[in-house]
């Protein structure tokens, strides 16, 4: 069965500086998808980017971007020049071929003013 | 606003209880997803339809139910409801098959008594 582990409970960073919260996961398969969402206090789920696991590039958008290594079965996402808007628990996913899209257990990332 | 529309936003309830929780996908999606996120905890699988069929079964008790109707709304029925069954219980759409991208609702809160 995939997992998706997220090793850091909680973390902070000051305003304008960057972060980076780290996720592995176990698969056997070799197509699938990953996800970062982020979830504000208001607990709405919100998409932040997305990776195709064939693709070789790693996703970015705009601040956001990840760090995909398949081999070492490792997705990281980095948030550049952090703000106050960024406050959340961000958690990571793992999605395959049929559907089914798990989540790890979130870190929850301070913004320090 | 991501078009996936859940109701009840808040439900509180006793122990022994049974309640039903609605989802209207977003126009044009087949998938619906069923997920459970107790307190500062991350978000569990429950489970998956598609056009009106099961596709994939997570960590969901046998006290609950759901179904996907002609129409494509979706309902989670909760039965002899245990304090521990007090969550943020959130309901997803996505486009298509195999597309890995969730829409997500914002979320029914129940609070069992």
């Amino acid at each position: 069965a995939q997992t998706v582990t997220q090793s850091q409970p909680e973390m902070s960073v000051q305003e304008a500086e960057t972060v980076t919260l780290s996720c592995t996961y176990d698969t056997s398969e070799s197509d699938y998808y990953l996800f970062w969402y982020k979830q504000p206090p208001s607990r709405q789920m919100i998409l932040v980017i997305r990776q195709e696991a064939y693709k070789q590039q790693n996703a970015t958008e705009n601040r956001f971007s990840v760090n995909f290594q398949k081999a070492a079965k490792s997705f990281s996402l980095k948030i550049s020049d952090s703000q106050l808007g960024d406050a959340a628990m961000y958690f990571c996913a793992y999605g395959d071929r049929d559907d089914k899209i798990i989540f790890g257990k979130g870190t929850r990332l301070h913004i320090l003013p | 606003d991501s078009g996936v529309t859940q109701t009840p936003k808040h439900l509180i309830t006793a122990t022994g209880q049974r309640v039903t929780l609605r989802c209207s996908p977003r126009s044009g999606d087949l998938s619906v997803y069923w997920y459970q996120q107790s307190l500062d905890q991350g978000l569990q699988f429950l489970i998956q339809y598609y056009n009106g069929e099961e596709r994939a079964k997570g960590n969901i008790l046998e006290r609950f139910s759901a179904q996907q109707f002609p129409d494509l709304h979706s309902e989670l029925n909760l039965s002899s409801l245990e304090l521990g069954d007090s969550a943020l219980y959130f309901c997803a759409s996505s486009v298509v098959s195999g597309s890995g991208e969730l829409f997500f609702g914002e979320g029914s809160r129940l609070t069992v008594l």
